[in-house]
């Protein structure tokens, strides 16, 4: 058990819908990074807050949208969803900025 | 050319053998290079980091890095069924991972 927690831990829902996927860090973790797994373009880093702050992006579609909250939980928006927006989503969170990644449990997210 | 190379595998191998898994990549600015092992419907599992060129251990695992030719591998001796999972490589030059799409790796008792 890494110490990241994420819910839920599936999701089912339909084309053009918005959903919200939530991660909490490990403890005493200030940096949390989205990632986005699917089987043909494989894990890719999506985004990262540090305490609060968007750090740094990487190949995430206009219509993803996250935050970290002061009590540093972050939660991920998708909206306008499309069958390919299909995949594992996973956190992971680290200790500062550029330190090592814990990864959490993941979402599955299906879109019908 | 992708950043990050490794071959998919499948690999099968008895128990107790030895295994090696390896990437290259493109990019040399990357500094850190970690491996992560991924079972089945669960999130990735660090198991080795490096930072320089050379050999780390630890237990059953040996992570190589050979800068020069832009290449690591990571080694597992005395294989167990246990250690059946995807293995996936990472680079780090900033703050991104770049992630290799991942080796499967069957270990049969």
């Amino acid at each position: 058990d890494s110490g990241v927690t994420q819910t839920p831990k599936h999701l089912i829902t339909a084309t053009g819908q918005r959903v919200t996927l939530r991660c909490s860090p490990r403890s005493g973790d200030l940096s949390v990074y989205w990632y986005q797994q699917s089987l043909d373009q494989g894990l890719q880093f999506l985004i990262q807050y540090y305490n609060g702050e968007e750090r740094a992006k990487g190949n995430i579609l206009e219509r993803f949208s996250a935050q970290q909250f002061p009590d540093l939980h972050s939660e991920l928006n998708l909206s306008s969803l499309e069958l390919g927006d299909s995949a594992l989503y996973f956190c992971a969170s680290s200790r500062g900025d550029q330190e090592t990644q814990y990864f959490g449990p993941g979402t599955r997210l299906l879109v019908l | 050319q992708k950043e990050v190379e490794q071959d998919p595998g499948p690999l099968s191998v008895p128990e107790g053998a030895i295994v090696s898994l390896n990437c290259t990549y493109s990019n040399s600015a990357f500094q850190y290079f970690m491996w992560y092992r991924q079972y089945s419907r669960k999130g990735p599992e660090l198991l080795m980091y490096t930072y320089s060129s050379g050999n780390k251990e630890d237990g059953r695992f040996t992570a190589q890095v050979d800068k020069s030719s832009k290449y690591i591998s990571l080694f597992i001796r005395d294989s167990q069924p246990s250690d059946s999972a995807t293995y996936l490589c990472a680079m780090q030059a900033g703050t991104a991972l770049i992630f290799g799409k991942g080796t499967t790796l069957s270990v049969s008792s």
